[in-house]
């Protein structure tokens, strides 16, 4: 499976946006890029995925680097709910399994 | 809510004892998946099951096993247990396209 590198842990205030990178730079061509989140006790949760163009969604957008060596989960405004594990995983289509790395914690300071 | 259902919620058992862990997957779901996540391990995809078939497998100790049955709940039986095997264990659901995956709320694994 191919890689994806994110930083450990990151921290924003309230309010302010977020941007979550992730470098993936062996992806193939017919990777999709997925992003879930983890929040503090439950099972990981969907947040968006994309395979080349910049998506949206209400919870967040995905910015996908024109190479697709890396992207960019953007949260328009950080929320004490959104304190979570970020995880990028890329994954081949159809019914695959997702391969979780060790994914960004992300604080959110009020 | 995800729609996915795990029970026990909590499950505290010896060493060398068997455990069944149970999943319902969202209405309609035909794929059912199993994952583990350990601390130091952290999350690690288990085995999947699409419509009763097993149908890819990850890093699943010979000691487990699962399955699907024709109403499309899924079982994960855990046997010869060691305090290793503690772990949260989700299940998640998924249908064809766009093939999100749904996660239940887990079963904490205890053994002792």
């Amino acid at each position: 499976d191919a890689k994806t590198t994110q930083p450990n842990s990151m921290e924003s205030n309230e309010e302010e946006p977020v941007h979550l990178p992730c470098n993936h730079s062996t992806i193939s061509g017919t990777d999709y890029i997925h992003w879930y989140r983890q929040l503090p006790s439950q099972g990981p949760e969907y947040v968006i995925h994309g395979l080349t163009s910049n998506v949206n969604n209400r919870m967040a957008s995905l910015a996908i680097a024109e190479d697709r060596k890396s992207s960019t989960l953007i949260l328009h405004r950080a929320t004490l709910r959104d304190a979570a594990v970020y995880y990028c995983i890329l994954r081949a289509p159809g019914n695959t399994p997702l391969v979780f790395g060790k994914g960004t914690r992300l604080s959110v300071i009020a | 809510d995800s729609g996915v259902t795990q029970t026990p919620k909590h499950l505290i058992t010896a060493t060398g004892q068997r455990v069944t862990l149970r999943c319902s997957p969202r209405s309609g779901d035909l794929s059912v998946y199993w994952y583990q996540q350990s601390l130091d391990q952290g999350l690690q995809f288990l085995i999947q099951y699409y419509n009763g078939e097993e149908r890819a497998k990850g890093n699943i100790l010979e000691r487990f096993s699962a399955q699907q049955f024709p109403d499309l709940h899924s079982e994960l039986n855990l046997s010869s247990l060691e305090l290793g095997d503690s772990a949260l264990y989700f299940c998640a659901s998924s249908a064809l396209p766009p093939d999100t995956q749904y996660f239940g709320p887990g079963t904490r694994l205890t053994v002792l």
